[in-house]
């Protein structure tokens, strides 16, 4: 089976850094998404890692080691409208993808 | 283009009636997947479709839970003898078959038993 772990909450201040972060245990690994979903709406995707290392998109990097079964979401700068949940989803060579509960962020002024 | 498109926005249906849920995937996407999320809650993996390939129904609940793609567009979660734990937001996200790609997914649909 599949297993994420990432934490439940976050808070961060406007135009601070943040990192989130992502465990998983999964056989057949085939790539690491992110995803952003405000309330009441249906996600979107942010980034994803299949080889380890930094992906830089913007505001926004994810970092991806495989050896270690760990990722994270940096976001840089942040704003007001940052303030949603970031999921993990874990992505299988049998095209099954498997989502972590997800990290609700509160962005304060 | 059109994204990923669901019916109906809302239902609310009584315990121990059926329903059938909608899913209309971007067109040319050979993979559609079903998730359920309840509220507070991530994604819910159900049933995954590729191409014509058998598919992958490890994440349905329950045998009341069903799904089928005709086609190879179009796709279909019905439920039947529903139950109020069966209340959640059902969604449907399709990508195209160079994986791993980006999920795009359809607004969902909020499910309520009373």
């Amino acid at each position: 089976g599949q297993n994420i772990d990432q934490p439940t909450e976050m808070t961060a201040t406007e135009g601070a850094i943040v990192q989130i972060n992502c465990t998983y245990q999964t056989s057949g690994f085939n790539g690491l998404f992110w995803y952003q979903q405000h309330a009441g709406e249906a996600p979107t995707f942010l980034s994803y890692n299949v080889l380890d290392g930094l992906e830089e998109k913007g505001r926004f990097s994810s970092f991806l080691s495989r050896s270690k079964g760990y990722s994270y979401l940096l976001l840089k700068e942040l704003q007001m409208k940052d303030s949603a949940s970031y999921l993990c989803a874990v992505y299988t060579n049998a095209g099954k993808s498997t989502f972590g509960d997800g990290t609700t962020l509160t962005v304060k002024p | 283009g059109a994204g990923v498109s669901q019916s109906p926005s809302n239902k609310v249906t009584e315990k121990g009636k059926d329903v059938e849920l909608r899913c209309d995937p971007i067109s040319g996407h050979t993979a559609l997947y079903w998730y359920r999320q309840s509220l507070g809650q991530g994604l819910e993996f159900l049933i995954y479709f590729q191409g014509n390939s058998a598919p992958d129904k490890s994440g349905l609940p329950s045998d009341r839970f069903s799904a089928e793609r005709t086609g190879g567009s179009v796709s279909t979660l019905t439920i039947q003898r529903t139950q109020q734990e069966d209340s959640a937001v059902y969604l449907c996200a399709s990508r195209t078959s160079s994986g791993p790609g980006e999920q795009y997914f359809g607004p969902g649909t909020r499910l309520t038993v009373t």
